[in-house]
């Protein structure tokens, strides 16, 4: 149980295009899903969290018009990167807090890897 | 206050051996440290987690260890195996907010 996807795995486009990730709790209701963003060999760096039916809350320094974040049930949160530019280049991942269980787990999707040429 | 510093940043050991990879935060507000295994190109996986109740956990070859007093806490990987070489993440939870903070990481190389 307690399985998180995402889609696409990887995805190139050109600069200025929008790009859409989508994170789904396969098995569970997540009352709370995070996106992190993840450089090569760093560590994980929160962007926003979210929480269905509400508007997101994004961390200092990240753009929300830039990073969209919609979460429109207890298994869907999308991540839209808009106008994308190379330095927008990275591995996505999203994680869901379950809403039965303990409010601390956090279960990680696979990541999605994009590239702006 | 709300980092989680890790140590080594990378580590190698022979097969069979014990792996130890620390931690330590300053937050007292944070109740929950989780410890993630991460493959190349793949997302974190929840190997094992702690809560300040206890000072100790196991589960199969892995343990956290866990020092309330030095605001510490390790993860040992008994008999490692070259399938465990991938980076492990530290993280502390708790607090006001429901968010996880993550160690810097430790890049982990079991040679056979």
């Amino acid at each position: 149980g307690a399985v998180v996807s995402q889609h696409p795995s990887r995805v190139i486009c050109k600069s200025g295009t929008s790009v859409k990730i989508e994170c789904r709790s396969l098995d569970f209701q997540a009352t709370t899903m995070f996106w992190y963003r993840q450089f090569p060999k760093k560590s994980l760096m929160l962007m926003a969290t979210s929480n269905e039916g509400s508007k997101a809350t994004y961390e200092q320094g990240v753009e929300k018009d830039k990073f969209l974040i919609n979460h429109a049930s207890l298994t869907l949160s999308t991540l839209t990167v808009t106008s994308a530019h190379p330095e927008d280049s990275s591995f996505y991942i999203c994680s869901a807090s379950p809403l039965a269980g303990s409010r601390d787990e956090q279960f990680f999707g696979p990541g999605t890897r994009l590239t702006v040429l | 206050q709300q980092q989680v510093k890790q140590s080594p940043q990378s580590l190698i050991v022979q097969k069979g051996g014990i792996s130890i990879i620390n931690c330590a935060y300053e937050n007292t507000a944070f109740d929950y440290f989780p410890w993630y295994q991460q493959f190349p190109g793949k997302g974190p996986a929840l190997l094992i987690a702690i809560r300040p109740d206890v000072s100790e956990k196991k589960e199969g070859r892995f343990t956290i260890s866990f020092n309330k007093s030095a605001k510490q806490f390790s993860l040992h990987i008994m008999d490692s195996q070259p399938g465990d070489s991938a980076t492990y993440f530290c993280a502390a939870l708790g607090g006001a907010t429901n968010k996880l903070i993550f160690g810097t990481g430790t890049l982990l190389a079991v040679q056979p």
